[in-house]
């Protein structure tokens, strides 16, 4: 199967400084990205939708100047979580979507990103 | 797209079949099945999708109710590895998002 990968793995941020999440398709050009946040014992929750070279679709809650996101290639979209707070603190997830295969849209997660606000 | 409802959690000993249930009452005509799992500390990982028929993979089986308001995952002979929380999820053709639910824990007992 197709291959998404993600930088770093874990991260250990000072509150109040910014952290950058890289997503990549490692196999497969991704016309779109989805992330996804998760908190210990809860499920993912949508964060955004983004496709290469336009703006990204938030979902209603998500501060989008506060999770910059960035879809500059087929391979590459990356998280920006500014000036980030304890509460920050989670489990960041993307996906890639290679889109449609006989109507239906294929998704492949990457291992996720630990963040941790000190 | 329509909600799905899953048991919290299940247990199974090793080396058994697993039956997995979602019910899916409100299903549209053009919503597709898809079962996720995700491992602990992982993303999430596809195992299976189906629209009207029942499906087969290397990974497991999909059984969908003739009315379609309900679906079973089985994992024919479960192992350690299996152990996770297994999402039913619906989409609607064409629309890419998945919105993951609560998902059921499944505990695989030595």
């Amino acid at each position: 199967g197709a291959v998404v990968s993600q930088h770093p793995s874990w991260v250990i941020c000072k509150s109040g400084t910014s952290v950058k999440i890289e997503c990549r398709s490692l196999d497969f050009q991704a016309t779109t990205m989805f992330w996804y946040r998760q908190f210990p014992k809860q499920s993912l929750m949508l964060m955004a939708t983004s496709n290469e070279g336009s703006k990204a679709t938030y979902e209603q809650g998500v501060e989008k100047d506060k999770f910059l996101i960035n879809h500059a290639s087929l391979t590459l979209s990356t998280l920006t979580v500014t000036s980030a707070h304890p509460e920050d603190s989670s489990f960041y997830i993307c996906s890639a979507s290679g889109g449609r295969a006989g109507g239906l849209y294929e998704q492949y997660f990457g291992p996720g990103t630990r963040l941790t606000v000190t | 797209d329509a909600k799905t409802t899953q048991p919290n959690s299940m247990e199974s000993n090793e080396e058994e079949p697993v039956h997995l249930p979602c019910n899916h009452s409100t299903i549209s005509g053009t919503d597709y099945i898809h079962w996720y799992r995700q491992l602990p500390s992982q993303g999430p990982e596809y195992v299976i999708h189906g629209l009207t028929s029942n499906v087969n993979n290397r990974m497991a089986s999909l059984a969908i109710a003739e009315d379609r308001k309900s679906s079973t995952l089985i994992l024919h002979r479960a192992t350690l590895r299996d152990a996770a929380v297994y999402y039913c999820i619906l989409t609607n053709f064409g629309n890419e998002k998945l919105t993951f639910g609560t998902g059921t824990r499944l505990t695989i007992i030595p």
